[in-house]
């Protein structure tokens, strides 16, 4: 299958500061990526779906101010968590479309905020 | 009532044994159904996708869909340990750039030896 790639795939951090988690499509171009949030023993949650060249769609309740979204090429989008806090300490999990309707997800972030 | 629903378990089969794991949906207009693996502290992984109605089958696993009864199940066949995971349910709605995947809860199936 295709594959998603994901890094950090582990970052540690001190409150108030800023995470970058970076996703790459590595032999396809993805129009369209989505960022996923896990807590342990929870189901996936969708937070946005990025599209290439304009500006991500948030899911209801996810600060869109927090969590910025930049999917500035057909193989790369960036999910930056602002001010991160201990309460935004999760598996973070990014996806992206292959073809038509098949997702793959990358390998997932696990950040953790002191 | 949910869009994608799933058992939530835990199943336990022992070893050799079939799983049978499965899945409703509420959109009939839904076309596209996919099984999802993962492991604890892993992200998921693609296993199964399946469009028409009726059985597909990859290796040890067997995908069934039923489109009238918005029902879509995953056999597993000749359980291993390595299938103990999270089987996560997903169902492609909406279209164009507003497509995205709706997942159930997941079923964590355990193989025993």
């Amino acid at each position: 299958g295709a594959v998603v790639s994901q890094h950090p795939s582990r970052v540690i951090c001190k409150s108030g500061t800023s995470v970058k988690i970076e996703c790459r499509s590595l032999d396809f171009q993805a129009t369209t990526m989505f960022w996923y949030r896990q807590f342990p023993k929870q189901s996936l949650m969708l937070m946005a779906t990025s599209n290439e060249g304009s500006k991500a769609t948030y899911e209801q309740g996810v600060e869109k101010d927090k969590f910025l979204i930049n999917h500035a090429s057909l193989t790369l989008s960036t999910l930056t968590v602002t001010s991160a806090h201990p309460e935004d300490s999760s598996f973070y999990i990014c996806s992206a479309f292959y073809g038509t309707d098949t997702q793959y997800f990358g390998p997932g972030t696990r950040l953790t905020v002191l | 009532q949910k869009e994608v629903e799933q058992n939530s378990g835990p199943l336990s089969v022992p070893e050799g044994a079939i799983a049978s794991l499965n899945c409703t949906y509420s959109d009939r207009g839904s076309q596209s159904f996919f099984w999802y693996r993962q492991y604890s502290g892993k992200s998921p992984e693609l296993i199964m996708s399946i469009y028409s109605n009726g059985d597909k089958e990859d290796g040890r696993f067997t995908a069934q869909l039923n489109k009238a009864s918005q029902y879509v199940s995953l056999l597993i066949r000749d359980s291993q340990p390595s299938d103990s995971a999270t089987y996560l349910c997903a169902v492609n709605i909406g279209s164009g750039s507003a497509r995205q995947l709706t997942f159930g809860s997941g079923t964590q199936l355990t193989v025993l030896p």
